[in-house]
């Protein structure tokens, strides 16, 4: 079974520009979650899809920060436009489980972003 | 205050000895408890999760929690090199029907030959 996988694994960008990140999460979960840490702090929640649904969107910092889940099935994450703060590594994960204790959330490897 | 609160390390332990790595929560409702296993570079990695008062072990790893001191511990015995990782602790809040993880910082541990 394939975990979850992000892409790029790497973006480099200047401020004022866009960017956009990938999610695909484990197959048949319709949960998917989206994490930024930036340097030197925790992970930090951003966002939680169960399906094409946006659950709880209390973690994004901005109206910059727009995500979507068509479909139920893979995520982006734009960025528009880019300051310097974004930087960071974005991570995605998925759980089968919406609600419970049993919550068992897989990351994926993230995707490093510059802002310069 | 932090809402999960580690000792960043690093924690250098010898090969074969046991790491205790530590995590505090101020979260009293909190409910579930995971660890994470991080290399440089690589994403978050689930060690094991625990939501009762008590030991729970898998291998050579064992969660220990403490709801009352609000308090949950990993220990790895027989550690090896390549245990050398962050580990991060993350509690789960429910809150309004759905779940997020709150993380900690991490903690930066070191096993030497």
């Amino acid at each position: 079974e394939a975990g979850v996988t992000q892409f790029p694994s790497h973006s480099v960008i200047e401020k004022g520009q866009t960017v956009t990140l990938r999610c695909d999460p484990i197959s048949g979960h319709d949960n998917l979650y989206w994490y930024r840490r930036v340097m030197g702090k925790e992970i930090k929640f951003l966002l939680h899809f169960v399906k094409e649904s946006k659950q709880d969107e209390s973690g994004m910092p901005n109206n910059r920060f727009l995500a979507e889940r068509t479909g139920g099935t893979y995520s982006t994450l734009k960025v528009q436009p880019a300051e310097l703060e974004d930087s960071g590594v974005y991570f995605c994960a998925s759980s089968s489980r919406t609600s419970g204790i049993y919550n068992e959330q897989f990351f994926g490897p993230g995707t490093r972003l510059t802002v310069l | 205050q932090k809402e999960v609160e580690q000792n960043s390390g690093p924690l250098s332990v010898p090969e074969g000895a046991i790491a205790s790595l530590n995590c505090t929560y101020s979260d009293r409702g909190s409910q579930s408890f995971f660890w994470y296993r991080q290399y440089s570079g690589k994403s978050p990695e689930l060690i094991m999760f625990i939501y009762s008062n008590g030991d729970k072990e898998d291998g050579r790893f064992t969660a220990q929690l403490n709801k009352a001191s609000q308090y949950v511990s990993l220990l790895i015995r027989d550690s090896q090199p390549s245990d050398s990782a962050t580990y991060l602790c993350a509690v789960n809040l429910f809150s309004g029907g759905y779940n997020k993880l709150i993380f900690g910082a991490g903690t930066r541990l070191a096993v030497h030959p």
